[in-house]
């Protein structure tokens, strides 16, 4: 079945360093990546996606890329902050609405002072 | 506009009992998903509930179901609780018109089975 795979599953990164996540997919109909950010005691929050149309997005610290030949997608946090601290998710879809969304195993971020 | 509500945010039960959880999503959204989420093994995918009926399914037994009403809002319920089943219970709701579309989560069930 579909599978997504994420790496590393624990990144500790200095504040002020850039850290990077990815992920592999299997299905190669999956058009739709988005990345969830997880904070202690909440539930995962939308941060970025990105569409199989488009190969890179960024949004002020916070930047994702997309090769779809290889099948795989990775979030960049740059300038990190205490507060990027968290669990991040990747995932992926397709456009039809009777499929579900395959997220990976998250990642832990730890921001050191 | 409110978010998406899960109650009762904490649970302990004892294996062999029952227990039921609620989510109510935001408002004009159609799609219920469920996900249990415990260290290590991220989001396992449950099921989700579009317009009161189950349109996708996870591989979780059968003593895991779920239902929607009307208004979109949802229960799951877990028979026969199994030391295992301890974990953080998540909700997302989506407009559930496209696979594309955001899901917005809830802040979780935590279920402690002793």
């Amino acid at each position: 079945g579909e599978n997504v795979e994420q790496h590393p599953s624990t990144l500790s990164v200095q504040e002020g360093d850039s850290a990077v996540i990815k992920c592999t997919y299997s299905d190669s109909a999956s058009n739709y990546f988005p990345w969830y950010k997880q904070e202690l005691g909440k539930g995962p929050q939308l941060i970025i996606d990105i569409r199989s149309n488009v190969g890179e997005k960024k949004d002020q610290r916070i930047a994702v890329t997309l090769n779809k030949t290889a099948k795989h997608f990775s979030l960049h946090i740059t300038e990190t902050q205490p507060e990027d601290s968290a669990v991040y998710f990747c995932a992926a879809s397709r456009t039809n609405r009777d499929d579900k969304i395959i997220f990976g195993k998250g990642t832990r971020l730890h921001i050191l002072p | 506009k409110a978010g998406v509500t899960q109650t009762p945010r904490y649970l302990i039960k004892t294996r062999g009992q029952q227990v039921t959880l609620s989510c109510s999503p935001i408002s004009g959204h159609r799609s219920v998903s469920w996900y249990q989420q415990t260290p290590g093994q991220g989001l396992q995918f449950l099921f989700e509930y579009f317009s009161e009926t189950q349109r996708n399914k996870g591989n979780f037994p059968g003593r895991f179901s779920g239902r929607q009403f009307s208004n979109s809002r949802s229960e799951m319920n877990v028979s026969t609780l199994e030391l295992g089943d301890s974990a953080l219970y998540l909700c997302a709701s989506s407009l559930g018109s496209s696979g594309q579309e955001t899901q917005y989560f809830g802040p979780g069930t935590r279920l402690l089975v002793l």
